[in-house]
């Protein structure tokens, strides 16, 4: 599976738009690009997930451009509550076994 | 609620025990995976499961051990040939065969191991 590259760490103010960007330059045809976000002591949550060009929902937006080798995740009006670690993950979608790796995230902190 | 449960939250164990961190889902998910996180650090995979009776070993392995007799319980060991154990362990679940929509892992609440 193809490995992600993130930024280890970003800085926001509350109600800006952040943006995120997560390297996945072997991405394979198949695959998803899925988004989770971790608070501290606790278990990682789906954020967003896509294939290609933009997915929006309540929360956040995921846009993967045509080549598919990376993601960028916004986050649009942060507020203290965002401040969290994000993590991408290629994932094949699929229901054959496959070691889902993590990369080691990006941890974001939002200030007022 | 359908979920994943992990326990205990919080474990404490003296050198050379061995011991068993509990995962149980109700998802009815096929596939089940443990997480190692060290702090400041990301999700490192140390066992996944496919089907009942299989599962392979990932990046960090050595020192662990799982079993998987049933479809909804997914118990991780750490014994004591584990060098470093204190950490905190997710599992986590994955549909596979039986999902309606995006195959997303579904991650339960953790639990910290710290060794005396």
């Amino acid at each position: 599976l193809a490995k992600t590259t993130q930024p280890i760490s970003m800085d926001s103010y509350e109600g800006q738009e952040v943006n995120i960007t997560c390297s996945h330059n072997n991405i394979a045809t198949n695959d998803y690009i899925t988004w989770y976000q971790q608070f501290p002591s606790q278990g990682p949550r789906f954020i967003i997930q896509g294939y290609k060009t933009k997915v929006t929902n309540e929360v956040a937006s995921l846009f993967i451009p045509a080549d598919r080798k990376s993601s960028t995740l916004s986050l649009p009006r942060v507020s203290l509550s965002d401040t969290a670690v994000y993590y991408c993950l290629v994932d094949p979608n699929s229901n054959s076994g496959y070691a889902l790796n993590f990369g080691k995230g990006t941890s974001l902190l939002v200030t007022p | 609620d359908g979920g994943i449960t992990q326990s205990p939250k919080y474990l404490f164990r003296k050198e050379g025990q061995n011991v068993t961190l509990s995962c149980e889902q109700n998802l009815n998910h096929d596939a089940m995976y443990w997480y190692r996180q060290d702090p400041g650090q990301g999700l490192r995979l140390i066992y996944y499961s496919q089907i009942v009776n299989d599962f392979q070993k990932g990046d960090i392995a050595e020192g662990y051990s799982v079993s998987r007799e049933k479809k909804e319980s997914f118990p991780l060991t750490v014994t004591s040939a584990q060098k470093n154990p204190t950490a905190f362990y997710l599992c986590a679940s994955y549909p596979g065969t039986v999902s309606s929509g995006a195959n997303v892992l579904t991650f339960g609440a953790g639990s910290r191991l710290t060794v005396l």
